[in-house]
């Protein structure tokens, strides 16, 4: 079925520290992969996202990596800052051309940075 | 360019009766898609509309339906409301079929009592 599983559900990091999510995907003829951020009553906010020719992805603190052999994906955040705390998304594309219009997300990360 | 908007912002309806939502996607953005945001099952897929017409569709029951302007502003509506249905609703906006980024409007928080 088409399935995302994101982990951890809740993140607390210390400011300046590292912080990973990781997310699995089932459906192999996904190829592109969106992570959003959602801070509490706002929209998502897309922050990176990576497609299924490259490996990793830079911008800034952010990064993402992905293995499609293991349908594996994670968000790496280095240096947090308090201004990073908020409900972290990620999402895959479902199916191949015909269905470029949906994808499938985990339940999300609640990240919070300690000052 | 200006994001994309959703009206309205905010909806109390009650049991029984019908909603409709509407969306307005980036200037020049063909695809808008819609999903559901509760707590319990965080955001899911309802479905898309590319060029007027409903190009995927999630799991979700017949009462969810939507249509698509020729300038690309979207709607959906919600036939007999159920407690269940209260949510944030969000449409998503994306350029074109080739191009997946997808940009959030502000949703809509329907609320059923």
């Amino acid at each position: 079925g088409e399935n995302v599983e994101q982990h951890p559900s809740t993140l607390s990091v210390q400011e300046g520290d590292s912080a990973v999510i990781k997310c699995t995907y089932s459906d192999s003829a996904s190829n592109y992969f969106p992570w959003y951020k959602q801070e509490l009553g706002k929209r998502p906010q897309l922050i990176i996202d990576i497609r299924s020719n490259v490996g990793e992805k830079k911008d800034q603190r952010i990064a993402v990596t992905l293995n499609k052999t293991a349908k594996h994906f994670s968000l790496h955040i280095t240096e947090t800052q308090p201004e990073d705390s908020a409900v972290y998304f990620c999402a895959a594309s479902m199916g191949g051309s015909s269905n470029t219009g949906k994808l499938i997300f985990g339940q999300g990360t609640t990240l919070q940075v300690k000052p | 360019k200006a994001g994309v908007t959703q009206t309205p912002r905010y909806l109390i309806k009650t049991r029984g009766q019908q909603v409709t939502l509407s969306c307005s996607p980036i200037s020049g953005h063909r695809s808008v898609s819609w999903y559901q945001q509760t707590p319990g099952q965080g955001l899911q897929f309802l479905f898309e509309y590319f060029s007027e017409t409903q190009r995927n569709k999630g799991n979700f029951p017949g009462r969810f339906s939507g249509r698509q302007f020729s300038n690309s502003r979207s709607e959906m509506n919600v036939s007999t409301l159920e407690l269940g249905d209260s949510a944030l609703y969000l449409c998503a906006s994306s350029l074109s079929g080739v191009s997946y980024e997808q940009y959030f409007g502000p949703g809509t928080r329907l609320t059923v009592t």
